[in-house]
């Protein structure tokens, strides 16, 4: 299995534009979450979803921020629109399953917003 | 409020040495703890997981305690090489709809 794919690797935008970012998570697996690490405030869980649908996004931190998840092999997260704020690495992770304690995270998407 | 707290922030070895690195938590229900090691520019790797009734797991040269009643958990690496310079991320989940609490981590840099 190739793992938890995202897209793109890196990003950079200016300010007041539209980002989309990607996620593949692994075959059979049906829980997929969404983080953002920086610095100053380390990893953040944003939201995560089982078996297609929302469960919490509690995380996210505006309207600006809209997750989707269209079926079990594709996940979206949009910025809009974005900010310098939202400069951060945004990683998705999947899970096998609601019993399952492990997570399997992408290699990340660095979003730099001018 | 839930919080998990990670001693030291930063830690300098030299290879071959053994180190701990500690991590203390006010999570509650208690579900489970999970260590995660991080190299620079890479998403995290899960090391160990532990449930209340399991006070030890080992995974290679890292092994892990947890002592459910003072809320503490360590990560012990033995025989250190280069490749263990990372940063390692303890996150401890609540049983109430499953939601996680990450540390802020430690930066271990082993040198030759």
């Amino acid at each position: 299995d190739a793992g938890v794919i995202q897209s793109p690797r890196h990003e950079v935008t200016e300010m007041g534009q539209e980002v989309t970012l990607r996620c593949k998570p692994i075959s059979g697996h049906n829980s997929l979450f969404w983080y953002r690490q920086t610095m100053m405030r380390g990893l953040e869980l944003l939201i995560y979803f089982n078996n297609n649908v929302p469960i919490d996004d509690s995380g996210m931190p505006e309207d600006r921020f809209s997750a989707k998840m269209p079926n079990a092999s594709f996940s979206t997260l949009k910025i809009q629109p974005s900010e310098p704020r939202d400069s951060a690495v945004y990683f998705c992770a999947s899970r096998p399953g609601t019993i399952s304690y492990e997570q399997y995270f992408g290699p990340g998407t660095r979003l730099t917003v001018t | 409020k839930n919080q998990v707290e990670q001693s030291p922030q930063s830690l300098i070895i030299l290879e071959g040495k053994n180190c701990t690195l500690q991590c203390n938590y006010t999570v509650s229900p208690f579900s489970n703890l999970r260590w995660y090691k991080q190299d620079t520019g890479r998403g995290p790797v899960s090391l160990t997981i532990m449930t209340f009734s399991e006070n030890t797991k080992s995974n290679g040269r890292y092994t892990a305690t947890l002592d459910a009643d003072t809320k503490q958990s360590s990560l012990h690496i033995t025989a250190s090489q280069l490749s263990d310079s990372a940063s390692y991320i303890c996150v401890v989940s609540a049983t109430n709809a499953g939601k996680s609490t990450f540390g802020d981590g430690t930066t271990l840099t082993v040198k030759p």
